[in-house]
């Protein structure tokens, strides 16, 4: 069976610093990997997405993330964060061969004045 | 291009009512999933369609939940009779999936935020 993990349910961090949110997966087979960031109230956007190739994956808002595929991890950064991106945070894997996100618990990420 | 579409953005009603949730997916996309949110279970998957034909309805719940996609540009999500512990914020997601391409994202809605009293 899959899983993800992301172990932080909420990061406060003040503006203008970097942040880093963690995820780690769990898989017998090779998995696709995303980030999606929701906003109050809305819809789940999708950040990045690795699928292949260069494990340094840059994706919208100024986010990157790497996949480390001994370590089972695709932590999402941001160098510098703005009060506008105080939002929750979702990882999620497909599995090789089927279609089924498989989501995080989400992480709360809180950016301060 | 317009997004996923989703109505209504707020429905309140009484328990054992019908309740009827509605979703317009991306033109073009031949892949759709009703989500489920709660704070308690996070993001559940209840239904997935492809071109209009249900593939994976394991995650419904139970017989008071229905879905149905009768054209490429609909699909309505129908909880009767209605109970409070349905409560949840329930999405629409769409995509363009085919056998060799099934990891490409999905692109969500805003979502109806559904409270059964």
């Amino acid at each position: 069976a899959q899983s993800v993990t992301q172990l932080d349910s909420q990061v406060p961090v003040f503006e203008e610093a970097p942040v880093e949110l963690r995820c780690n997966y769990s898989s017998s087979v090779s998995v696709y990997l995303f980030w999606y960031v929701q906003y109050p109230n809305q819809g789940l956007q999708l950040l990045l997405k690795y699928l292949s190739g260069s494990t340094l994956v840059k994706g919208i808002n100024g986010f990157e993330a790497e996949f480390n595929k001994s370590q089972t991890s695709f932590h999402l950064r941001k160098p510098s964060v703005h009060i506008s991106d105080t939002a929750e945070y979702f990882c999620a894997v497909i599995p090789r061969g089927t279609y089924k996100y498989i989501f995080g618990t989400g992480t709360r990420l809180k950016v301060l004045a | 291009d317009a997004g996923v579409i989703q109505s209504p953005r707020h429905e309140v009603t009484e328990m054992g009512q019908e309740v009827t949730l509605r979703c317009k997916p991306i033109s073009g996309h031949n892949s759709l999933f009703w989500y489920r949110q709660t704070m308690m279970r996070g993001l559940e998957l209840l239904i997935y369609f492809n071109n209009n034909v249900p593939i994976d309805d394991s995650g419904m719940p139970e017989d008071r939940f229905s879905a149905k996609m009768p054209n490429a540009s609909f699909s309505t999500l129908k909880i009767q009779p209605s109970e409070p512990r349905d409560s949840a914020v329930y999405f629409c997601a769409s995509s363009f999936l085919s056998g060799k391409k099934l990891n490409q994202p999905q692109h969500f809605g805003d979502g109806t935020r559904l409270s059964i009293l």
